[in-house]
This record gives structure tokens, sequence and C-alpha cells, in this order.
């Protein structure tokens, strides 16, 4: 079975950082491109940053380029996403999600929240 | 880049049809077969229902179907039942720097 949990959300304030964290288990990680997907309170989804297996290829959402930075340790069958400069409007549920490359999302985990706010 | 483009809500009835449009640009739903549907229940994850346009995962019930004519992808649920009123979600590849874009989301209303 599939399972990704996510963690280290939690309340920031604005311009402050924050490392989440994705175990992954149930499949072969280094196999699949992993993937980061937010969502803001009462709002729709919003991908936020994916990478391939070997993490060859890393890309970003316009809005958190040059600030967040995702990372893999497939030894760890983790993912992370350093999250730094936030904002408020970065405050969502951070969902981490199992990626067919980049083309769609076969399993997500249940999330973490984060609240960027003073 | 904007979200690609989803009815707010949709409603129909117990056993209906229904169809959600999600509409996009020659340079994410029309330029590629990447769409993708998903269902997000209340405080819950989202689930993944159709990959590239019209496949469904195992598991997934057939009265759930994708298709895509142009720049716009379709998803149709026959056989409304109660347990489908929720939300859902089109997701396409793009070749825009940002390389995934997500609709805005549609409610499903069944009554």
């Amino acid at each position: 079975e599939v399972q990704l949990v996510e963690s280290g959300g939690g309340l920031v304030q604005p311009g402050r950082s924050l490392r989440l964290s994705c175990a992954a288990s149930g499949f072969t990680f280094d196999d699949y491109a992993m993937h980061w997907v937010r969502q803001a309170p009462g709002k729709g989804l919003e991908w936020v940053s994916g990478i391939s297996w070997n993490s060859g290829t890393i890309a970003y959402a316009d809005s958190v380029k040059g600030r967040f930075t995702i990372s893999r340790d497939n030894a760890k069958n983790s993912l992370y996403l350093q999250m730094n400069s936030l904002r408020t409007e970065d405050t969502a549920m951070y969902f981490c999600a199992k990626g067919n490359s980049f083309r769609y999302f076969e399993y997500w985990g249940q999330g973490t929240l984060v609240t960027v706010s003073s | 880049q904007s979200a690609l483009t989803q009815p707010a809500s949709v409603s129909g009835s117990r056993g209906q049809s229904i169809t959600i449009s999600c509409t996009g640009t020659s340079s994410d739903v029309g330029g590629y077969n990447y769409v993708s549907w998903y269902q997000q229940h209340p405080g819950k994850a989202p689930k993944l229902l159709i990959y590239d346009v019209f496949n469904r995962p195992s598991g997934v019930s057939n009265r759930f179907s994708g298709s895509k004519s142009g720049n716009t992808a379709s998803l149709t649920i026959s056989g409304l039942q109660a347990e489908d009123e929720t939300d859902y979600y089109c997701s396409s590849y793009t070749s825009s720097s940002t390389p995934v874009i997500f609709g805005g989301g549609t409610k499903l209303t069944v009554v």
C-alpha cells in the first residue's frame, strides 16, 4: 500500500523559513517523480514544485521560484521542501504527491498545514 | 499563468449524468494528452479519477469518464450517486515555465 506522510508544517512568521518532509513507503521511491501541491484555506489546488526520480529535472511554480527548494533523498525514501522568505499568501495545506513524471499525480498524502502569520 | 477554467458549480439528480468542462489553451490542454481529473472530499486528500485524458486507474468506477476536444477537456459522471457530491479539479501539463496547472475546481451538487 502506497503511503505518503507529510510533516514539518506549523505557524511561522512572515520572512522566516520552514522545511517540510514527506516519508514515502509502499512503492519503489526512486522510480518516480515527486511533487508538492498546496491548497489555501477554502481555495483550489496549486502545483508548487516537482522533482524527477534522479533529481535531474526540477521545476517550480512562478509564485515560489527563488524562495522554495525541492529535494529528495532516495536512500531515505523522503521528499523535502525548503521554504524561505515565507509570505502570508503561502498559508496552505501542503500535499506530497507521487507523480507519473509531470503528467499526473497517482497518490497523495494527507497534507501538512503551513500558516504564515505575525 | 492563469488556472484552467472550470465552472464553479454543477448539479444533477441521482441517476442522471453530468459533465464538467475544463478549458485551457493550445499550450496546455490542447497541446498535450496529459489532462487529469481529481476528486476531493472536504478535509481529505485529492484522489486521481482520470489520467491522460481518458484513462481510469484501477479501482475507479467506470461511471467516471474523460474526453477532450481542442482546448477543452471534460469529465462525465454517469449514474450520479449521493457520494459523488464534492469538489472536482482538472489538471494539465503545460509548455510554460510552470509545467503543471490546475483548474479552479467545480463543486458538484447531487439533488
